[in-house]
This record gives structure tokens, sequence and C-alpha cells, in this order.
């Protein structure tokens, strides 16, 4: 079975700093990594999806990688804001769009 | 609709008691998820729907947990004989496809209590 693991599970910065989250998984056959954000009492929120033939994917501030055979992915925010504060989840997805999830690195970015 | 949605958003039960909780996909969505969330983990898959195929219920915990959908639209997922451990928020997602690739929306989630 799929195992992701996510690391740091918190992590506080001041405004304006690069930051890295780090997710792993032990099962390489994944289809793509998608990671996703959560806000208190909300759904997720898709922010980058990264197939499995692709190395990185960007959106704005944000850079995600893929290292399929070893089992790795990073999520690289630039110039963090305290907007950027929120739950970050990593998910590995598999042929069905059935994802497995981390537990999330929760962020808190300082004023 | 535009989003998914789900009913309800929190729920407060009694231990032993039957809980069902309902997701509502978007509109032409053939494929519809329920994950469960417990306190600071991350979501565990449950159950998957696609079309009029036989659901995958390989993610369901116990044989307390059941999920019905008619058709491509609403879901409701149902919970017998609560217990503690089921306290959780239970999350429902949809897509055109269950195929890898298609986005995937997901509900604001309902928050369970077993108390």
């Amino acid at each position: 079975k799929q195992e992701v693991t996510q690391i740091p599970a918190a992590l506080s910065v001041p405004e304006g700093e690069n930051l890295v989250l780090n997710c792993s998984f032990t099962d390489s056959a994944i289809y793509n990594l998608q990671w996703f954000r959560q806000d208190p009492g909300k759904g997720l929120t898709s922010l980058l999806l990264i197939q499995s033939s692709q190395r990185e994917q960007t959106s704005g501030r944000l850079n995600a990688s893929l290292d399929k055979s070893s089992g790795r992915s990073t999520l690289y925010i630039a110039a963090s804001q305290p907007g950027d504060s929120a739950t970050y989840l990593c998910a590995a997805g598999d042929n069905f769009n059935k994802f497995y999830f981390g537990s999330g690195t929760k962020l808190n970015v300082k004023p | 609709g535009a989003g998914v949605s789900q009913s309800p958003s929190n729920k407060v039960t009694e231990k032993g008691k039957d809980v069902e909780l309902r997701c509502d996909p978007i509109s032409g969505h053939t494929a519809l998820y329920w994950y469960r969330q417990r306190l600071g983990q991350g979501l565990e898959f449950l159950i998957y729907f696609q079309g009029n195929s036989a659901p995958d219920k390989s993610g369901l915990p116990s044989d307390r947990f059941s999920a019905e959908r008619t058709g491509e639209s609403v879901s409701t997922l149902t919970i017998q004989r609560t217990q503690q451990e089921d306290s959780a928020v239970y999350l429902c997602a949809s897509s055109l496809q269950a195929q890898a690739g298609n986005t995937i929306y997901f509900g604001e989630g309902s928050w369970l209590t077993v108390v």
C-alpha cells in the first residue's frame, strides 16, 4: 500500500522567506503527484499537479518537483506571505484518480 | 451546482447511533470519492464510484461503513453504530472520470463528532 510522508509537520517562518516542503512516497508506480492547500474548515484546493512523466510544475510563486525513482517531491514557495498560511498536503495519484495523502505540513507565515 | 456540496456541515451524534452524510457532486461528474480525515492527519480513501460500475470499497474501515450512489448523482455515506473513533471530517470529491489526469474537486466536508 502506498505510504506518503511529509516533513516537516509544522513550519513557522517570517514573511518574505523562501521555503521548501518535502514529501516522500513508498511506491514509485504513481500516475501523478498533486499538492493541495487546506484552510481551516474548508475543502482542499489543488495547487499543482505533476504528471508521472514530468519533473516539475510552476504556478506563480510555487514550484513543485517530482523525482519518481527516488519517491520524492518538493514544494518550493518563494517570497512567502501571511496569506500562504495553511496546511499543505501532498498526494500520490493512481490510475483511477484515487489519491494517497500525507499528513500535511502546517505553515505559518508571520507578518 | 457550482461545486461539490456536502451536508450536514456539522453533526454531533451519540455513540451507537447511525449517521448519514450526503454528497452532491458537480453536475456531469461520473466519478465520486469519499475520504476521511482524522484530526491532524491526512486524508484516507474510503470508497469511489465511477458511473454505473461496481464501486471500489477497498478503503472502508469496517462493515459499519457503507455508501450508495444513485446513477451519477447524489451519494450517501452511512456509518452504523457510530464509535468515538469515527469522529473525523468526511470529505467528498468528484471528477469527470475516475481516470488519472482529471481534475478533482473537493467539498468542504462534513464534521462528525461522536460523543
